[in-house]
């Protein structure tokens, strides 16, 4: 089945320092999403992609959408302490008459203030 | 407004035992989704109501079943409970149904975090 190769898998860096995740499939979708879980909460939804090669900015946050349709990055300057978290990506596709979500396993965040 | 909130927020269960979980979604979304959480799958998408039909599925047993109330509540259930199922549940609600090339944002709540002993 479609499986999302997110990586790295955890990042632990200093206060200020840029960040750069990404995802990977062998499958193309059609819309990328980028969220952010804090604990003890529910994911939050940071950026949407709907077009590939979309470059989509929230902020300090900027995620694009590959040109291939098979990947996405989630950059995030200048990072602060409160960016902590785990950041998902997600690809949506369609399957018959149906739309599947399929998840990446997350990206860990530690900043070092 | 409130955000989507999920009762209980915590717990523990036997197997064998059998659980029902509740998620009351935001005022006015019509659309629920139900997924399991856990460190080794990630977020795995168990289903979709909407205006109290299912309108998707993800690959979880039949022990695994839900419904949506007319007030847009839902309800999930887990039968004959195994030690694979202990999870955060989590339930996300979005004004209407997605369509295939477009995405509704998903407002996720905090999730049930169940054991199974």
């Amino acid at each position: 089945g479609q499986q999302l190769n997110q990586s790295p898998q955890s990042m632990f860096i200093q206060e200020g320092e840029d960040v750069s995740m990404n995802c990977t499939s062998s499958s193309i979708f059609n819309t990328w999403l980028w969220y952010k879980q804090d604990p003890g909460e529910g994911p939050v939804l940071l950026i949407a992609l709907y077009k590939a090669g979309e470059l989509t900015s929230n902020g300090r946050l900027t995620a694009q959408f590959g040109i291939t349709r098979k990947d996405s990055f989630l950059n995030i300057s200048a990072s602060i302490p409160s960016d902590v978290g785990i950041y998902f990506c997600a690809g949506q596709f369609r399957a018959g008459n149906n739309r599947k979500l399929i998840w990446g396993l997350g990206t860990s965040l530690a900043v070092n203030p | 407004k409130a955000g989507v909130t999920q009762t209980p927020r915590y717990l523990i269960k036997t197997r064998g035992q059998q659980v029902t979980l509740s998620c009351s979604p935001i005022s006015g979304h019509r659309s629920v989704s139900w997924y399991q959480q856990t460190p080794g799958q990630g977020l795995q998408f168990l289903f979709e109501y909407f205006s109290e039909t299912q309108r998707n599925k993800g690959n979880f047993p039949g022990r695994f079943s839900g419904r949506q109330f007319s007030n847009s509540r839902s309800e999930m259930n887990v039968s004959t409970l195994e030690l694979g199922d202990s999870a955060l549940y989590l339930c996300a609600s979005s004004p209407r149904a997605g369509g295939f090339n477009s995405y509704n944002e998903q407002f996720f709540g905090p999730g049930t975090r169940l054991t199974v002993l």
